[in-house]
C-alpha cells in the first residue's frame, strides 16, 4: 500500500526558510514525479512544485525564485525549501505523487496525498 | 499558464437533489488530464475523477465527469449528506499545473 508521510517546522518568523519532507513508502520511486501543494487557511489549493527521482523540476512562477523541491533517492524521501517566509506562505502543505501526463491520459498522478503539514509564519 | 475558473463559487443544493460543476480552462488541453476533487473540512482532497471522466477507484458511480477541450463537468446526482464539500478541478496537461478556485456545495 502506498503511503506518504510528511513532516517539517510548523512554526516560523518572517524572514526564515519553510523546510518540509516527504517520505513514500510502496511506490516506485523511479517512476512517478512527485509534488507539493498547499492551502492558506480558508483559501484554495495552490500547486508548488514536481521533481522527477533524477531531480528534474518544474515550479510555480510565482515562488520560482525562492523555492527548492529536492530529492533523496537513497531514502524514496523528496523536500521543500521555501526561503524568506511571510505571512502569506501560512499554509497546509500537502505533498503528493504526480506524473508527466503530455502524451497520455494519466490515473495515478495527483492521486495519492500526505496528511498534509500546518505551517505557520508569525513574529 | 493555463487558468482554471470554476463556477458557481457556490451551489445550494437538497439533498438527493443533482449538481452540476462547471470548470473552463484558459488554452485548450491537448489530452483532457483534468482532474476533480472532493475536500471535506480538514481532510485532503480525494481524487474523484482523472483524465476529465473516469471515476478513481472506489468513487461511487452518482460522480461522474465530463467535457474536453477547454469546458468540463462535475455532476453529482442524488446529493448525500457526506457530498456537501468543496471540489476543485486541476489541469495536469502541462506546467504549471493549475487548480481551479474551487465550488462550494451547500445544504439548500
Amino acid at each position: 500500500q502506498v503511503q506518504l508521510q510528511q513532516w517539517g517546522t510548523g512554526l516560523l518568523k518572517p524572514s526564515e526558510t519553510v523546510s518540509l519532507t516527504c517520505a513514500v513508502y510502496g511506490a516506485s520511486f523511479s517512476q512517478y514525479y512527485w509534488t507539493w501543494i498547499r492551502q492558506p487557511p480558508g483559501k484554495g489549493l495552490e500547486w508548488i512544485g514536481d521533481t522527477d527521482f533524477r531531480g528534474r523540476t518544474y515550479y510555480n512562477p510565482s515562488l520560482k525564485s525562492r523555492l527548492t523541491i529536492s530529492v533523496d533517492t537513497s531514502k524514496n524521501q523528496f523536500s521543500l525549501r521555501l526561503t524568506s517566509a511571510t505571512a502569506a506562505d501560512t499554509a497546509l502543505y500537502f505533498c503528493a505523487r504526480s506524473k508527466d501526463c503530455s502524451s497520455t491520459i494519466c490515473s495515478d498522478a495527483y492521486d495519492l496525498w500526505g496528511q498534509g503539514t500546518l505551517v505557520t509564519v508569525s513574529s | 499558464e493555463i487558468v482554471m475558473t470554476q463556477s458557481p463559487a457556490t451551489l445550494s443544493v437538497s439533498p438527493g437533489g443533482r449538481a452540476t460543476l462547471s470548470c473552463r480552462a484558459s488554452q485548450s488541453l491537448s489530452i483532457n488530464n483534468l482532474a476533480w476533487y472532493q475536500q471535506r473540512p480538514g481532510q485532503a482532497p480525494r481524487l474523484l475523477i482523472y483524465g476529465a471522466s473516469a471515476r478513481a477507484p472506489g468513487i461511487p458511480g452518482r460522480f461522474s465527469g465530463s467535457g474536453s477541450g477547454t469546458d468540463f463537468t462535475l455532476t453529482i446526482g442524488s446529493l448525500q449528506s457526506e457530498d456537501f464539500a468543496v471540489y476543485y478541478c486541476l489541469q495536469y496537461n502541462s506546467w504549471p499545473r493549475t487548480f481551479g478556485q474551487g465550488t462550494k456545495v451547500e445544504i439548500k
